[in-house]
Formats: structure tokens, sequence, C-alpha cells
């Protein structure tokens, strides 16, 4: 079955440093979404990447879909408090089974 | 509040009861999904629907586990004889095939579910 990965497990960054989460999929996909879920709380949507080679920017956020459309990245530039939180991908290839990375936990240290 | 709500937050039951928990989704979206979440691990898709159409089904999901949407709106998913391995948050999410915010999940608080 479609399996969706995510490294590093948890990263630790000091506040201004730069973090960066990759996924990846033993299966093409169609699209690839990413969420963000504080502690305690539900994912919340932050962008969807369609196209092979997408690049998309949300403010200090960066998101990549890689060109063979099985991989993806997340980069936050100059992390803040505020960054804190478990990022997951999450994969669809053939319709709309959504297959949810197993996470990176970001906490960033002030 | 116009966001996804579920009922109950919390359940509490006994081994071999039956459960049912209700989602009701942002009301013009037409997708409706369950995921189920355990402490560390990201979202496991249960189930989806397309207005009550019930579309896709996880194979790793015990038919003990049976979800409705009967008018397209709410949904209900119910877990028949209840094991210890069913404890979990057990998310709803919504989403519109049209629009600015086609294909975005709207996920809902959670009910959280504890098998004793």
């Amino acid at each position: 079955g479609q399996q969706v990965m995510q490294i590093p497990q948890y990263q630790h960054v000091q506040e201004g440093e730069d973090f960066t989460t990759y996924c990846n999929s033993s299966t093409t996909l169609s699209n690839i979404q990413w969420y963000k879920q504080r502690p305690g709380g539900h994912p919340v949507f932050l962008i969807q990447l369609v196209k092979s080679g997408e690049v998309k920017k949300q403010k200090r956020l960066t998101f990549q879909f890689g060109e063979a459309k099985k991989n993806s990245s997340l980069h936050i530039t100059a992390t803040q408090t505020t960054d804190v939180g478990t990022y997951f991908c999450a994969g669809a290839s053939t319709g709309n089974q959504f297959y949810f990375g197993t996470g990176t936990s970001l906490t960033v240290i002030p | 509040d116009t966001g996804v709500s579920q009922n109950p937050r919390h359940k509490i039951t006994k081994r071999g009861q039956n459960v049912t928990f209700r989602c009701d989704p942002i009301s013009e979206h037409n997708r409706l999904y369950w995921y189920r979440q355990t402490l560390g691990q990201g979202p496991e898709f249960l189930t989806y629907f397309q207005n009550e159409a019930q579309l896709e089904k996880s194979r790793l999901l015990s038919d003990r586990f049976s979800a409705e949407r009967p008018k397209g709106s709410f949904s209900t998913l119910e877990i028949q004889r209840t094991e210890q391995g069913d404890s979990a948050m057990y998310l709803c999410a919504s989403s519109s095939t049209s629009g600015s915010t086609y294909n975005e999940q709207f996920f809902g608080p959670g009910t959280r579910l504890t098998v004793l």
C-alpha cells in the first residue's frame, strides 16, 4: 500500500534559525497538501501543490513539489515561537484518499 | 460558528459496546472525510463521502466500522463491538470541489474515544 514518510520526526531549533521537513511517497502523487497541528489542536490546512516542480511561498514558508511528484518539502525561514507544532504532508495518488505522513514536530527555543 | 463540528468531544466506553459519532461539516462542502489519529501519528484515512455517496473506504478498516451520510450533510461513524485498540482521536474533515478553497480540508475538533 501507499506510504508517506517524513523526516525528521523531531526538530529543535533556536528562534531565528531555518527549518525544513521532507516528505517522501512510495507512489507518484496527483497532489500533496501540508497541514500544521498545534499541541492539543486539529490539523490546519497550509497549502496544496499539484504540478510537478511546483514552488509556492507563504511569507516565511516555502513549499516544493518534486519533479517526479513523489516528494515534497516545507522550509521555514527564521523560525518564530508561533511556528511550534507538528507539520504533516498528505498525499493523494488516485482518487481523494489522502495518506498523511508521520509528521515532523518542531520545537522553537526562544 | 461555521466550522466543522463533532459530537461528542469525548467518549468513554467499555470494550464490546457500540459507539456512534457525529460530524457536521461546513454547510456548502460536498466532501466529508473521516480519519483516526493516535498519539504521535498522522491522521489515518478511514473513509470519505462526496455528497451522500461513500466513494472510498480504507482497506485496513475493520467491518466493525461503518459510516453514513444519508442526506449529504452530516455524517455518522459507528464502531461496533469496540476494542481497546480503537482508542484514538476520530477526526472529521470537509472540503469543497469548487471555489477558492478547492480540496482544502477543514478539520473538526475531533472525538476522543477511550475504550476501557
